[in-house]
């Protein structure tokens, strides 16, 4: 069974643009959810999405955004992006919803640099 | 929303001793507790997870243990080994999010 995919898994953007994320769960699992990840501030929720609605959200600018498509895929964006919007970003997926179900199954991530 | 608090934030240990990691949550909703290691350039792992029905769990050499009334959990590491190295986040649920710890990162010294 393929684990989480995300892609890409490095760039490097300037100040300003956007920038988009993509994960792919488990089959199967229906819920993905967001993470950004900085050093000394460990994992930060983004969003969950389960069913193709976002069913929570944590304390992001709106310029953090993302979607869910009818297959699981998920995607997140950032526009306008700050340079302390460098970091590694996770996604997981679940069963169900995270919250519910219990153990996250975590892609590798997507690091991003914002020169 | 859900506050969670990590201690300590870096933990050094000879091997074979005991290493404990303490967490404090704000929401008294909260009823799942996992514990997630993420070794160096890995993706986190959950390692351990108690219910809020249950003081104890153990497997092998980890444990966690809960106090509702405190609203603190703690994982503890018995005998620990070179491997155990990583970066260890808890998280707690109240069913309609999870949040998660700053992390602690553990060193465990040959």
């Amino acid at each position: 069974k393929a684990g989480v995919t995300q892609t890409p898994r490095y760039l490097i953007k300037t100040r300003g643009q956007q920038v988009t994320l993509s994960c792919s769960p488990i089959s199967g699992h229906r819920s993905v959810s967001w993470y950004q990840q900085t050093p000394g501030q460990g994992l930060q929720f983004l969003f969950e999405y389960f069913s193709e609605t976002q069913r929570n959200k944590g304390n992001f600018p709106g310029r953090f955004s993302g979607r869910q498509f009818s297959n699981s895929r998920s995607e997140m964006n950032v526009s306008t992006l700050e340079l302390g919007d460098s970091a590694l970003y996770l996604c997981a997926s679940s069963l169900g919803l995270g919250s519910l179900t219990g153990e996250l199954f975590f892609g590798e991530g997507s690091r991003l640099t914002v020169l | 929303g859900e506050n969670v608090e990590q201690h300590p934030s870096t933990l050094s240990v000879q091997e074979g001793d005991s290493a404990v990691i303490k967490c404090t949550y704000s929401d008294s909703a909260s009823n799942y507790f996992p514990w997630y290691k993420q070794e160096l350039g890995k993706r986190p792992q959950l390692i351990i997870d108690i219910r809020s029905n249950v003081g104890e769990k153990k497997d092998q050499r980890i444990a966690v243990t809960l106090n509702k009334t405190a609203k603190h959990f703690s994982l503890h590491i018995t005998e620990t080994q070179p491997e155990d190295s990583a970066v260890y986040f808890c998280a707690a649920s109240n069913n309609n999010d999870m949040r998660f710890g700053a992390g602690t990162r553990l060193t465990v010294k040959p």
